[in-house]
């Protein structure tokens, strides 16, 4: 069956430390691949996405992609975190169906 | 341009009492169309998608329901509802044609009391 996971529930990084978000999925095919964030109250806003060609993606705020289709993985980079960048993250893989990972809450330290 | 909407906006339901929420889209044709739930502090649960007219997939065999009577129109439904059925409900779409990237309503705030 289809799924989307991402392992870590919460992580927490000092300010200005490098991000890893993990995001692991299941499907028969190549899906549609995103990264979500949410802000507390807010909607969704995209990072970037996924659907074919250059497999390291580049998306805003300074967040960057990688899709490894050996691992079936699409994992969220950020070089140096901003306290700004506390938020709940999602991953998002889908081809017709598009299903929503559980979110990953980031929280970053002084 | 393409715009979603989504109503009502905040609706307090009885337990028992019937629920509809509709969720209408601009500026594209032949969208796959969406219901998810988002639970407090928690991700996005797809409840149905659609490829197309009267074509509706069921993820989450509960005593809700969803309809596309047209192209761009899709309902989320329930004959009776219950306490666990409050939450925040998205509509969203994803074209192909338009960049690929999934667009959302504002969202319906439901509360079953």
């Amino acid at each position: 069956a289809q799924s989307v996971t991402q392992p870590d529930i919460h992580i927490t990084v000092s300010e200005g430390a490098s991000l890893e978000l993990r995001c692991n999925y299941s499907y028969g095919a190549t899906p549609y691949l995103f990264w979500y964030v949410q802000s507390p109250g807010q909607g969704l806003q995209l990072l970037l996405k996924y659907f074919s060609g250059d497999t390291l993606v580049q998306g805003i705020k300074g967040f960057e992609a990688e899709f490894k289709r050996s691992q079936s993985s699409f994992n969220l980079r950020k070089p140096s975190v901003h306290w700004s960048d506390a938020a709940e993250y999602f991953c998002a893989v889908g081809l017709n169906d598009m299903r929503f990972g559980a979110g990953t809450r980031l929280t970053v330290k002084p | 341009s393409q715009t979603i909407h989504q109503w009502p906006a905040t609706l307090v339901q009885p337990v028992g009492s019937p629920l509809s929420l509709e969720c209408t889209v601009e500026g594209t044709s032949n969208p796959n169309l969406y219901w998810y739930r988002q639970a407090a502090g928690r991700g996005l649960q797809l409840l149905f998608y659609s490829v197309g007219i009267g074509q509706i997939s069921s993820e989450v065999p509960q005593n809700l329901s969803a309809s596309r009577p047209q192209d761009r129109q899709f309902i989320l439904s329930s004959k009776k509802l219950l306490l666990s059925d409050s939450g925040f409900y998205l509509c969203a779409w994803f074209d192909r044609s338009f960049g690929n990237t999934i667009y959302f309503g504002e969202g319906s705030w439901l509360t079953v009391v």
